[in-house]
């Protein structure tokens, strides 16, 4: 089992409303993602980070903003929720070295009403 | 651009027999591929990845996959299925040429497996 944990898991809010994904790693891994996973079940990169103040956006451009401030912690926000965020978000981390595999969380499932 | 492809949505195979999800892949440098499964309601979990030497891989669960370069193509396989196989596969590519050390994936579109008793 990977230790890297999302809080929380199940997550129903009202349009409008800011939320905070959380994601903390304890394997000490530099290199930390989020990937939004949606209802036909395709991952999409949407924001990465090589480690401590360090972010880039991903592939799929999304309206949430992400922070690394300590190595083992990536939260994921969201100003202001709406139906279209409706959706699973997942957290990875990569420790160094090029070679090796990402290690998951188990989600974040967001409904947006 | 890199990419991957799954092109079976959904692969049925009965308990016992030995199944294949397949994935083909498309990059500009050296391929190194990935499989992930994905339980309901759970994150994704490793199962094996190649990046150089022999082209079939074995990994977790019992499962292995071949690597062709030929074809661009990374199969998963397994001889024997179980009905807890059952779940959602992803196959995974990271360009070294293009991604460099970021460890950026592009996942395929996933395939699920369904393992009747």
């Amino acid at each position: 089992e990977a230790d890297i944990y999302q809080t929380p898991r199940y997550l129903v809010i009202g349009t409008g409303k800011k939320i905070t994904l959380e994601c903390s790693q304890t394997m000490g891994h530099d290199k930390m993602y989020w990937y939004q996973q949606d209802p036909g079940m395709e991952l999409h990169l949407i924001h990465y980070s090589y480690g401590v103040n360090s972010t880039e956006k991903g592939d799929l451009s999304s309206e949430s903003t992400v922070s690394r401030i300590r190595t083992e912690h990536f939260p994921l926000t969201l100003e202001s929720a709406r139906p279209s965020h409706t959706s699973q978000y997942l957290c990875a981390s990569r420790g160094q070295g090029a070679f090796g595999e990402l290690f998951f969380g188990e989600g974040s499932r967001l409904t947006v009403l | 651009a890199q990419s991957v492809a799954q092109p079976e949505d959904q692969v049925n195979v009965a308990e016992g027999n030995p199944l294949t999800v397949k994935c083909t892949y498309s990059v500009s440098g050296n391929p190194y591929l990935f499989w992930y499964v994905q339980y309901p309601n759970r994150g994704l979990q490793f199962l094996l990845k190649y990046i150089t030497g022999d082209n079939l891989v074995k990994g977790s669960y019992g499962f292995e996959a071949e690597f062709n370069k030929s074809q661009t193509s990374f199969h998963l396989k397994k001889p024997s299925a179980l009905v807890s196989d059952s779940a959602l596969y992803f196959c995974a590519v990271r360009d070294m040429h293009r991604s460099g050390n970021t460890g950026k994936l592009i996942f395929g579109q996933g395939t699920t497996l369904q393992v009747k008793p």
